[in-house]
């Protein structure tokens, strides 16, 4: 079975241009996250969805970013405008459904804003 | 409020040693779950274990073993005989009952030297 399938695996872009990074959950998967990954902050938790919901989203940096998730099989964060200190690598990750089930991450996109 | 701490920053071991890897956690509720996962050099994030709060035997798979002890609220990881393909970032993560979030501990880095 595949895993979670995220694109692109990095990104090189220019400060104040949008990015979009993409995932595609493991089918039948029920919640969705997004982490963001940094030497300085470690793992932390954007935003995680359940049946499509979002349903906690404290962890989303400022309105620069924002998160869709219009399928179940789907979801973008975006970032616009991107600016250098969101540099870092951007993990989803998905798990079969409510309640504390174990997450499987993707390989992660490697941003970085220049 | 949940917290996870691995105090080793960074481990070295020579090839065939056995290593432990410590987890302590703080969490207000009775109900928990307490997870492992690797991270490779390739950087994805491989789930290894999930423990709930009420299954306090240890774990063992193959060369890996948990020691789960509420007692002093640690969550201890020992790789037995390692070699170097062991080498990794292991984190260790806490998830309270009927919330989905992770709360990851710093990780430690782990080098197995031939």
């Amino acid at each position: 079975d595949a895993g979670v399938i995220q694109s692109p695996r990095h990104e090189v872009t220019e400060m104040g241009q949008e990015v979009t990074l993409r995932c595609k959950p493991i089918s039948g998967h029920n919640s969705l996250f997004w982490y963001r990954q940094t030497m300085m902050r470690g793992l932390e938790l954007l935003i995680y969805f359940n049946n499509n919901v979002p349903i906690d989203d404290s962890g989303m940096p400022e309105d620069r970013f924002s998160a869709k998730m219009p399928n179940a099989s789907f979801s973008t964060l975006k970032i616009q405008p991107s600016e250098p200190r969101d540099s870092a690598v951007y993990f989803c990750a998905s798990s079969p459904g409510t309640g504390s089930y174990e997450q499987y991450f993707g390989p992660g996109t490697r941003l970085t804003v220049t | 409020a949940q917290k996870v701490t691995q105090a080793q920053t960074e481990i070295s071991v020579v090839e065939k040693e056995d290593v432990t890897l410590d987890c302590v956690y703080e969490t207000r509720d009775t109900t928990y779950y307490l997870f492992w996962y690797k991270q490779p050099p390739s950087g994805e994030l491989v789930f290894l274990i999930r423990r709930n709060s009420f299954d306090e035997q240890n774990e063992i798979s193959g060369r890996y073993s948990w020691n789960f002890q509420k007692s002093t609220s640690s969550f201890n990881f020992t790789i037995t005989a390692s070699q170097v393909v062991d080498s990794a970032v292991y984190f260790c993560a806490l998830s309270e009952f009927g919330n989905e979030k992770l709360t990851f501990g710093t990780g430690t880095r782990l080098t197995i030297i031939p």
